[in-house]
């Protein structure tokens, strides 16, 4: 069965941190990653990675897949309270489904 | 710009009534589909859209029916609401169903069977 796991499920920081997110993946025929950032309300895309080892960054923001270990990481550097969220990440099957992880819930403190 | 729009926000309902959910997206996308949200795990799909005219089942379509109304609007429709449903439902859209586009979200839906 395809699944998505992220970890940790939640992390609490100070604001300044710099965070790793972790999202693993076993998709059947994998086509790509999407992360997003979700607030209170709708998720808001963030990234789609496609490529193994190819950064994609969006300012301190930075995320890269690696397909042969199955995974991808979401970095967040200099962290705001702002950064507060739950992340998502998602992979599209071959069925060009997306198979979502339950997320990580981020708390920054000032 | 008001990208994907569900109505309602928020909403009671007593176990057996039945209602929908409207979705409407002007992005002029092909593909639709609506999600459920619980604590814990993540989002879950419940009926999707390829295309104008066409649903499929997703991971969780017991209970829920979808209409395909026309390119702009998919609905959901809960005909015999059970506590089980109660959850945050989002509708999404997509250019296609395809691994390269990105999919829009719309605000979400509480809806809460008693």
């Amino acid at each position: 069965e395809d699944k998505v796991v992220q970890s940790p499920l939640s992390l609490v920081v100070h604001e300044g941190d710099t965070v790793t997110l972790n999202c693993s993946y076993e998709v059947t025929n994998f086509r790509s990653l999407l992360w997003y950032k979700q607030e209170k309300k709708a998720p808001t895309f963030l990234f789609m990675l496609t490529s193994s080892g190819i950064e994609k960054k969006s300012g301190r923001l930075s995320s890269i897949l690696d397909k042969k270990e199955l995974f991808s990481i979401l970095n967040i550097t200099a962290t705001q309270t702002g950064d507060s969220a739950v992340y998502l990440c998602a992979a599209y099957d071959s069925n060009y489904q997306l198979i979502w992880g339950a997320g990580t819930k981020l708390i920054i403190k000032p | 710009n008001a990208g994907v729009t569900q109505t309602p926000k928020f909403q009671v309902l007593k176990t057996g009534q039945s209602m929908t959910l409207q979705c409407a997206q002007d992005m002029n996308h092909n593909s639709m589909y609506w999600y459920r949200q619980d604590p814990g795990m993540g989002l879950r799909l419940i009926y999707y859209s390829a295309s104008e005219g066409t649903t499929d089942k997703g991971e969780v379509p017991n209970g829920y029916n979808v209409s395909r109304l026309n390119k702009r609007e998919f609905s959901l429709r809960l005909e015999s609401a059970a506590p089980s449903q109660t959850s945050v439902y989002f509708c999404a859209s997509s250019l296609q169903g395809l691994a390269r586009n990105t999919i829009y979200f719309g605000e979400g839906s509480w809806l809460t069977v008693v």
